[in-house]
């Protein structure tokens, strides 16, 4: 069955700290991936997309993504969080075909504390 | 207009009542998906639209839910009957072509059903 896994529903770190949040799909090719954000009051924009051109995918506000296929993971990091970083995260993975189908985690809330 | 419009922002109707919610994607974009937005849910997938077509239907919870999309670019989302457990954020996006692309989303529609 497709689908994917944010492990964690709620993410706190300190300012300055590491942000990981954690991201599994379920895939037997490699898919498109994707990591959304969505700010307090705001809709839903995209933070970066794997395509398959890099394992590494650099995306706004300082946050990247590794795409590993042996784990099926595409976790998102910071390597040093803002107080602005605060929001809910969404991994969502295309399963393409005549379905063109996007999927989306249950989302990872990133509280940043001062 | 320079983002996708949806209509109403707010809706609160009473079970057994049907509602119509408006989606306006980006003027051009062939792509349109519906989501559903429930606490601690994250983002559902209802439905995609290519054109305006239907590809892919799964995603509706029952057969209370139809969509609909007229020229390739305005989309209804109808529910028929309102249960208590339809309350939630609906969400649509669009996409210049696949979804492989970026989504750009609406602010949503808030049903409550009392």
């Amino acid at each position: 069955a497709q689908s994917v896994t944010q492990l964690g529903s709620h993410v706190s770190v300190s300012e300055g700290a590491l942000v990981l949040l954690r991201c599994n799909y379920s895939s037997s090719v490699p898919p498109y991936l994707f990591w959304y954000v969505q700010y307090p009051n705001q809709g839903l924009q995209l933070l970066l997309k794997y395509t398959s051109a890099a394992t590494l995918v650099k995306g706004i506000n300082g946050f990247e993504a590794e795409f590993k296929k042996s784990e099926t993971s595409f976790h998102l990091t910071k390597p040093s969080a803002h107080m602005s970083d605060a929001a809910e995260y969404f991994c969502a993975v295309l399963y393409g075909g005549a379905t063109n189908k996007l999927i989306f985690g249950t989302g990872t809330l990133l509280a940043v504390q001062p | 207009g320079a983002g996708v419009s949806q209509s109403p922002s707010n809706k609160v109707t009473e079970k057994g009542k049907d509602v119509e919610l408006r989606c306006d994607p980006i003027s051009g974009h062939t792509a349109l998906y519906w989501y559903r937005q429930s606490l601690g849910q994250g983002l559902e997938f209802l439905i995609y639209f290519q054109g305006n077509s239907a590809p892919d239907k799964s995603g509706l919870p029952s057969d209370r839910f139809s969509a609909e999309r007229t020229g390739g670019s305005v989309s209804t989302l109808t529910i028929q009957r309102t249960q208590q457990e339809d309350s939630a954020v609906y969400l649509c996006a669009s996409s210049p072509s696949r979804a492989n692309e970026k989504l750009f989303f609406g602010s949503g529609t808030q049903l409550s059903v009392l």
